[in-house]
């Protein structure tokens, strides 16, 4: 069982919008705004592309997105594309036993 | 542009000792930032493992402490772990990362290596 809960898949259609929750506890994402998101593609190496819950690196497509609520931090992908494609999932510091704590992950399918 | 690649067996006999490399090219381990090892077994979440730093200082996530060692080598531009004792529960992919100045988020990740421990 993962430390942050997200959903297992979601899907849309091309052009559309899907949003991906990512749920903690007050030890990391209630408290902290070091939440981040990272695409993961099969054979490649993860990619940042949300931190500090909503700032985007250079060179990321503004159709992601960040939010936070409370203990549930969200990622939305706005004009869903093909390319889009992948696993999801986010990352939060936290002052519990680890610094680090991740999602279990979700499957981002374009139907 | 900062790279990392992770290597080592691909198959590791249960009681043995799993021992994979994250090399790192596009700038120097000896900078101030702290460098991870994560994993991902099958059908699971990321777990963090543990981490480094360019002066040899280490954290261990405390399930996995007592049989993990992680250590860094300027001279070779590179980062290493060892996990003692294994068993069918840590078959997983095992990923390098680098956590960005500010200590917030993970900003360059190797692909990631496959590691099953089967006999």
């Amino acid at each position: 069982q993962s430390a942050l809960t997200q959903p297992a898949s979601a899907s849309g259609s091309p052009g559309q919008s899907i949003t991906i929750s990512c749920t903690g506890t007050s030890d990391d994402i209630g408290t902290f705004d070091f939440v981040s998101w990272y695409q993961n593609k099969p054979d490649k190496a993860p990619k940042l592309i949300i931190y500090d819950v909503y700032q985007r690196p250079s060179g990321v497509s503004n159709r992601f997105s960040g939010s936070k609520s409370g203990k549930t931090a969200s990622l939305t992908i706005s004009g869903l594309q093909a390319e889009d494609e992948a696993d999801y999932f986010c990352g939060s510091y936290t002052s519990s036993s680890t610094p680090w704590v991740f999602g279990g992950g979700t499957k981002v399918t374009v139907l | 542009q900062v790279q990392l690649q992770e290597s080592g067996p691909g198959v590791v006999k249960p009681s043995g000792t799993l021992s994979l490399t994250c090399a790192v090219s596009g700038g120097p381990v000896s900078t101030h930032n702290w460098w991870s090892w994560v994993r991902q077994s099958p059908g699971k979440g990321l777990e963090w493992i543990g981490e480094v730093s360019h002066t040899g200082d280490v954290t261990y996530n405390p399930s996995l402490k007592s049989r993990v060692t992680i250590s860094v080598d300027s001279s070779k531009n590179q980062l290493s772990l060892t996990v003692n004792s294994v068993t069918a529960t840590d078959t997983a992919v095992y990923f390098c990362a680098r956590a960005n100045d500010g200590y917030s988020h993970f900003d360059y990740w190797g692909q990631g290596t496959l590691v099953t421990v089967s006999s």
